[in-house]
């Protein structure tokens, strides 16, 4: 089955600054690749997903890379801010009608962000 | 207000008892799961349904059973849980495969 490793597994930064959590998947049927945040106490919430036709997505400060002949995937937050602190999940799934719908996540980065 | 519910949020129970955990959501969703999330182990998933009475194993279902009746729930069932079952228990559902997947608030399960 699909493995999704994730580092690092605490990172701390400067407000302001950029952090960069990486991931990389076993499987290269995977085709979807969804980050969650989650903050202390709630629930996991989707911040934003790529599909291995698309090697880079943006939504305002973050964004999402993608290198399938690697197998490896990347959340990018720039100018960082103390509500970013939280826990961030990366995933991947083989996406299609026969396919079912497995996801599989990594263990978890905690970003804590110092002001 | 389009959520998806959980209950109960708090559960001890001793080994052995058998225990349900709901999941209702009111979104229509087709596609229900149900995770487990461990320190360190991130989220894994128990089981998945993609439609009514289509249910199918993820990446750790044993000790676990579900059953999809109806479109809206997607209830956890242990018929005799073990300490190793204590967990923080999540349900969530999607419209379709890609689609943003909707967690519920959690279950916190204590198994003595």
């Amino acid at each position: 089955g699909e493995n999704v490793e994730q580092h690092p597994s605490t990172l701390s930064v400067q407000e302001g600054d950029s952090a960069v959590i990486k991931c990389t998947y076993s499987d290269s049927a995977s085709n979807y690749f969804p980050w969650y945040k989650q903050e202390l106490g709630k629930r996991p919430q989707l911040i934003i997903d790529i599909r291995s036709n698309v090697g880079e997505k943006k939504d305002q400060r973050i964004a999402v890379t993608l290198n399938k002949t690697a197998k490896h995937f990347s959340l990018h937050i720039t100018e960082t801010q103390p509500e970013d602190s939280a826990v961030y999940f990366c995933a991947a799934s083989v996406r299609g009608k026969s396919s079912g719908d497995k996801l599989t996540f990594g263990t978890g980065t905690r970003l804590a962000v110092r002001p | 207000e389009a959520q998806v519910t959980q209950n109960p949020r708090y559960l001890i129970t001793v080994t052995g008892k058998k225990l349900t955990v709901t999941c209702s959501q009111n979104m229509n969703h087709e596609y229900m799961s149900w995770y487990r999330q461990d320190p360190g182990l991130g989220l894994r998933q128990i089981y998945y349904s993609m439609n009514v009475e289509v249910t199918d194993k993820g990446d750790v279902p044993e000790g676990y059973k579900v059953s999809r009746k109806e479109k809206r729930n997607f209830p956890l069932i242990l018929e005799s849980p073990s300490p190793n079952q204590t967990s923080l228990y999540f349900c969530a559902s999607k419209r379709e495969p890609s689609d943003t997947q909707y967690f519920g608030p959690g279950t916190r399960l204590t198994v003595l």
